[in-house]
């Protein structure tokens, strides 16, 4: 089955700075890659997603870029503020309809007013 | 964007109990809902895909007779957790696509389970 990489686990940034995350998926047939930020206690809320047939999307501060010869996807935030701070886990599936998930492990990112 | 409901929202119960955990769609018709456990600080761990008017199906190493799924509506799925013991102790999150639209999935508010 699907198995999805991401790093890193824990990540810093003074807040303004940018951060990224990377994200591996083993899956050729994948074709849908969602990112989710999670609050503490908090339901996941998509903040971005992308499919198979495009190489960047951009909402704002957020990015995602996917290269599917390498098989990563990378989720990239702007101007960070302590607002960002939460765990964002990766995603992949094969869409059809099911979009059954697999998750990344989530990085916790900590953005210092 | 459409809504997913859960309840409860938090749980307690004495271990060798049942507790029964629903997730609805309030908006939207669901097909196919998902159920994930969470531990703390750890990723979302897809246990079972909920289908409507058929049979869960359910991720290698998860006990089907210990988490029993039902669908019996396009807006309903529940989660029994059946003789619950301390290591059941998780957070539980449902998830339902609006298979109208994007097929963007939706999360319920998760369902905090302890069981003493």
């Amino acid at each position: 089955g699907e198995n999805v990489e991401q790093h890193p686990s824990t990540l810093s940034v003074q807040e303004g700075d940018s951060a990224v995350i990377k994200c591996t998926y083993s899956d050729s047939a994948s074709n849908y890659f969602p990112w989710y930020k999670q609050e503490l206690g908090k339901r996941p809320q998509l903040i971005i997603d992308i499919r198979s047939n495009v190489g960047e999307k951009k909402d704002q501060r957020i990015a995602v870029t996917l290269n599917k010869t390498a098989k990563h996807f990378s989720l990239h935030i702007t101007e960070t503020q302590p607002e960002d701070s939460a765990v964002y886990f990766c995603a992949a599936s094969k869409g059809a309809g099911s979009y059954q998930l697999t998750f990344g492990k989530g990085t916790k990112l900590s953005v210092i007013p | 964007g459409a809504v997913v409901s859960q309840h409860p929202s938090r749980v307690i119960c004495k271990s060798g109990t049942s507790v029964k955990i629903e997730c609805r769609s309030l908006d939207f018709q669901a097909t196919t809902m998902f159920w994930y456990r969470q531990f703390p600080k750890k990723s979302l761990m897809l246990m079972a895909t909920s289908n409507e008017g058929s049979k869960a199906t359910y991720e290698q190493g998860v006990e089907k007779d210990k988490f029993l799924i039902n669908h019996a509506s396009l807006t309903l799925s529940t989660l029994t957790v059946t003789s619950a013991h301390p290591e059941d102790s998780s957070f539980y999150i449902c998830s339902a696509s609006d298979s109208g639209s994007t097929g963007e999935l939706f999360f319920g508010e998760g369902s905090r389970l302890t069981v003493l």
